[in-house]
C-alpha cells in the first residue's frame, strides 16, 4: 500500500529536550515536505526537499531542522523544543513530475505537546 | 490578510442535502486548485484537483474555479454522514520552485443522518 508513515503519532516532551519525528514514504517520491497545522492558521510549510541532499526552508522554519540522506526518509528535528511548537505535524510527499500543484500524499500526523 | 480565506464552519446539513464549500484567495498567480478532505485524527487526502478556471466533476463532487473572482467552490451532492470531515482548499502557483501549497484553514462539515 502506497503510504507516508510518521512516528510517533503522539508525543509529549519538555522544553529543550531534543526530539526527532520520523517520516518515510514507499512511493519513490522525489518531493517531501513537513507541515504544521494549527487552529485558524491551516497548514503551513516548515521545510521541503526536492530530492536527496536537497532541502530548503518553507514558511515557518524557525526552530526546526531536516535532513534527506535517503530518498524515502525525511526526519524532522527539533533541537530545543519550545511550547510554541506544540502543534499537529504532517509529512507529505509528491511525485516529481514537474507539474506544480501535484497532489500530496500525507501521513497520519504527529501530535506534539511541549510543556 | 491571509492569502486564502475559508469559512471554518461548522456547517451542519441533513443527509441528502447539497453542500457548498468555498474559498477566496488574493494571489492572482495561483493556477492549481485542490480540495482535500481530512477526517478526525487523519492526514488530509486529495479529493479534487483542477487547473485554471472551469468545472470538474467526480461522482458526487464538483469543483468550480472562477479566477476572475478569485473564488473556488466544492459542491457535494446527496451528502452522506461519511462526508462529515474538515474540507481544506489548497492552491499553488507555477514557478514557486518549492511546490508549496497554500492551504485554507478548513471548513468542518457535519452531515446529520
Amino acid at each position: 500500500e502506497a503510504q507516508v508513515t510518521q512516528n510517533p503519532r503522539y508525543l509529549i516532551t519538555v522544553t529543550g529536550k531534543k526530539l526527532t519525528v520520523t517520516c518515510s514514504q514507499n512511493m519513490n517520491h522525489e518531493y517531501m515536505s513537513w507541515y504544521r497545522q494549527d487552529p485558524g492558521l491551516g497548514l503551513r510549510q516548515i521545510y521541503y526537499s526536492m530530492n536527496v541532499e536537497v532541502t530548503d526552508k518553507g514558511d515557518v522554519p524557525e526552530g526546526y531542522k531536516v535532513s534527506r540522506k535517503e530518498k524515502r526518509n525525511f526526519p524532522l528535528i527539533l533541537e530545543s523544543p519550545s511550547p510554541n511548537q506544540t502543534s499537529l505535524y504532517f509529512c507529505a510527499s509528491s511525485a516529481g513530475t514537474g507539474i506544480f500543484g501535484d497532489g500530496y500524499t500525507f501521513g497520519s500526523g504527529t501530535r506534539l505537546t511541549v510543556v | 490578510q491571509k492569502e486564502v480565506e475559508q469559512d471554518p464552519g461548522p456547517l451542519s446539513v441533513p443527509e441528502g442535502a447539497i453542500v457548498s464549500l468555498n474559498c477566496t484567495y488574493s494571489n492572482s498567480a495561483f493556477q492549481y486548485f485542490m480540495w482535500y478532505r481530512q477526517y478526525s485524527r487523519k492526514g488530509p487526502e486529495l479529493l479534487m484537483y483542477t487547473y485554471s478556471s472551469g468545472n470538474k466533476e467526480d461522482g458526487r463532487f464538483t469543483a468550480q474555479v472562477d479566477k476572475s473572482s478569485k473564488y473556488i467552490s466544492l459542491f457535494i451532492r446527496d451528502s452522506q454522514p461519511s462526508d462529515s470531515a474538515t474540507y481544506l482548499c489548497a492552491m499553488s502557483a507555477r514557478g514557486t520552485g518549492r511546490r508549496a501549497l497554500t492551504f485554507g484553514s478548513g471548513t468542518r462539515l457535519q452531515v446529520q443522518p
